[in-house]
């Protein structure tokens, strides 16, 4: 069965830093690019961040709003994806959620077919 | 960044009914244009992808068609299951957009 299961949430202090991870299971993690896509409570979705599979480059792309303040990663040996977020304000509250890209192997386009239960985070003093 | 708009925000509908819930781009995303559905405390779902192609699984009651700037979802005959907020969402560039979401509601 393909998986994907965020953990690491949590209540965190503005300023602080939070590092969520994305394990998957029952397919070749690899080949996908992934996704992070948050939702605020009460609103609706947003796009965080992604990063490619290791054949487009492994590059990532941001949501403005988190550019310079997270970082995605990934380990394909144990197939599992980061979410580092530092420098966390308020805004940040959210569930986060780790999704799949539809078709492996493809640079840029996909939508996201598999979605973890989410992880939520809570930026408050 | 391309902004994406939904209408209605909400609609009241009943069992049977067809439903259609319009989404527009401020600039032409061609077809990468993608459906979800999210019902409460749930992650949302991928109904149709590629603007009118029918993810495995999803009920055929869904379509969707549109290209370049307006697209359309369309539920044919609204089952219970069926009430849920439904979101678009472009995926020609990034920042990869969604649209600010559709609430269906029982009438």
């Amino acid at each position: 069965e393909v998986q994907v299961v965020e953990s690491g949430g949590g209540l965190v202090q503005p300023g602080r830093s939070l590092r969520l991870s994305c394990t998957t299971s029952g397919f070749t993690f690899g080949d996908y690019t992934m996704n992070w896509v948050r939702q605020a409570p009460g609103k609706g979705l947003d796009w965080v961040a992604f990063i490619r599979s290791k054949a487009h480059g492994g590059t990532a792309e941001y949501a403005a709003s988190v550019k310079g303040r997270f970082t995605i990663s990934r380990d394909d040996s144990k197939s599992i994806a980061y979410l580092q977020m530092n420098s966390l304000k308020n805004e940040d509250t959210a569930v986060y959620y780790c999704t799949r890209d539809l078709n492996p192997s493809i640079w840029s386009g996909e939508p996201s077919d598999v979605w973890g239960k989410g992880t939520t985070v809570t930026v408050s003093s | 960044d391309v902004q994406m708009t939904q209408s209605p925000s909400s609609l009241s509908a009943s069992v049977g009914d067809r439903v259609t819930i319009t989404c527009r781009a401020s600039q032409s995303v061609s077809n990468y244009l993608n459906w979800y559905q999210q019902k409460p405390g749930k992650a949302p779902k991928l109904l149709i992808y590629a603007s009118s192609s029918l993810q495995s699984g999803v009920p055929s009651r869904f379509s969707g068609s549109g290209s370049g700037t307006d697209f359309t979802l369309t539920i044919s005959s609204l089952q219970p299951e069926d009430f849920a907020t439904y979101y678009c969402q472009q995926s020609l560039s990034t920042p990869l957009t969604f649209g600010g979401g559709t609430k269906v509601e029982i009438k």
